[in-house]
């Protein structure tokens, strides 16, 4: 059974880096999996951020493309996520997720880790 | 505003049956596109409920079931139990806008 579960700051100050990490046990984040990004915010909802295949490639939400960067560490059994220059409308609870290779659907996911956003 | 449209809220007493739509268009909702399912009680992780329109992973009890029909699907629980208190998301691929995308999530109340 994987277990995923998200790492970071919970608070960011506006312009920075938000930064966090996904741990996964029970699984390989070398396996042929997407590892995904998503967050919940009371004004958008659920919003996929993004998804980086083991081998590194990645797709993007075209809204935040410009400022996400998904990157997989094999050594350490881990993905990360950077959003730059955030502003307050970036807070949000982020959460990681796995997908199949051939799934449109998350089949697990972390419970997710509160970011803010602010001086 | 989700592209996909979720009603707020439902609710129901134990044991009814329960059913909560999503409506999208023919760019996410369609022959071409699987809608899933998720159930998200707060502070736990979302999990899977139904995936590929109809689907439930393992574990997942058979008294929830999913369909879909032209640009809508819906997610049906029969047998309402007090653990079915939680908020239910419909999920798929839009391919105009080339990303996934979520309903803005449905609140479960047992009476």
């Amino acid at each position: 059974q994987v277990q995923l579960h998200e790492s970071g700051p919970g608070l960011v100050k506006p312009s920075g880096t938000l930064s966090l990490t996904c741990g996964v046990s029970g699984d390989s984040v070398d396996n042929t999996k997407w590892w995904t990004w998503v967050r919940q915010s009371p004004e958008k909802g659920l919003e996929w951020i993004g998804e980086i295949y083991y081998n590194g490639g990645a797709n993007y939400n075209p809204s935040l493309r410009s400022r996400v960067t998904i990157s997989v560490d094999k050594s350490r059994n881990h993905f990360s996520l950077k959003l730059t220059s955030v502003t307050a409308a970036d807070s949000a609870v982020y959460y990681c997720a796995r997908r199949d290779f051939l799934a449109s659907s998350l089949e697990s996911w972390g419970q997710g880790t509160q970011v803010i956003v602010s001086s | 505003q989700s592209v996909l449209t979720q009603p707020p809220s439902v609710s129901g007493a134990p044991g009814q049956r329960l059913t909560i739509s999503c409506t999208g268009s023919t760019s996410n909702v369609g022959p071409d596109s699987h809608v899933h399912w998720y159930q998200h009680i707060p502070g736990r992780a979302p999990r899977l409920l139904i995936h590929d329109d109809t689907n439930r992973p393992s574990g997942v009890p058979d008294r929830f079931s999913g369909s879909k029909s032209g640009t809508s699907a819906s997610l049906a629980i029969t047998g309402l139990q007090a653990d079915d208190e939680a908020t239910y998301y419909c999920q798929s691929y839009d391919s105009s806008l080339r990303h996934y995308v979520f309903g803005a999530g449905t609140e479960v109340t047992v009476l």
